[in-house]
């Protein structure tokens, strides 16, 4: 199994552009979430979804959008982007079939992103 | 608002000392409470967890120390070595919810 893949591993964009990072996890888990890691400021939750079609805002959701159309993938989209975004992303999963078993969730490597 | 509140920022031990992250909560709700560690250019993994029902949980050299009365909670390393080199991240969740991740401790173990 590979786990948590993300896709790229790193992106410089121009302020205003725009782009996708994509998430895909092989562990047939329900749930999934994207975080940013900031010096000084952990790991923030952007968006995370419950399951397949279902996507909810965590701490941070504004200026990014999300789809989990498929229940392996979840894709986290800057419209426009900010120097503002720039930062680590950070893809997780869990498994929730009972909803006890959601607690540990298994990273991806993770995306650097530079706005300029 | 932090939900949890980590500290110290940073640590430099020597090799065979016993670091040891604080961490602290405010949602009585809280019953998940694991700590990641984090290697530079890695994303981070789950190294050890505690529910409230217990005071202390070990594994390997890793202990968790909780108290839920004061609602704090503590990552030992004991007999560190410089591989334990990383960023540690303690957490709190409510089961089936999100987690609220701490500011993280960049820890150093001088050879």
């Amino acid at each position: 199994n590979a786990g948590v893949t993300q896709t790229p591993k790193f992106r410089v964009l121009k302020t205003g552009q725009s782009m996708t990072l994509l998430c895909a996890q092989d562990m047939n888990h329900e749930y999934m979430y994207w975080y940013r890691q900031d010096p000084g400021m952990g790991l923030r939750l952007i968006h995370y979804s419950v399951g397949e079609g279902t996507t909810a805002k965590g701490e941070v959701p504004d200026g990014y959008n999300v789809s989990r159309l498929k229940k392996q993938n979840f894709l986290l989209g800057l419209e426009s982007a900010a120097p503002s975004q720039t930062s680590v992303y950070f893809c997780a999963s869990s498994y929730s079939f009972d909803r006890v078993s959601t607690d540990t969730q298994y990273f991806g490597p993770g995306t650097r992103l530079t706005v300029l | 608002q932090q939900q949890v509140k980590q500290s110290p920022q940073s640590l430099i031990v020597q090799k065979g000392g016993i670091p040891i992250i604080n961490c602290a909560y405010e949602n009585t709700a809280f019953d998940y409470f694991p700590w990641y560690q984090q290697f530079p250019g890695k994303g981070p993994a789950l190294l050890i967890a505690i529910r409230p029902d217990v005071s202390e949980k070990k594994e390997g050299r890793f202990t968790i120390s909780f108290n839920k009365s004061a609602k704090q909670f503590s990552l030992h390393i004991m007999d560190s070595q410089p591989g334990d080199s990383a960023t540690y991240f303690c957490a709190a969740s409510k089961t089936g919810n999100q987690f609220y991740f701490g500011t993280g401790t960049s820890l150093t173990v001088i050879p």
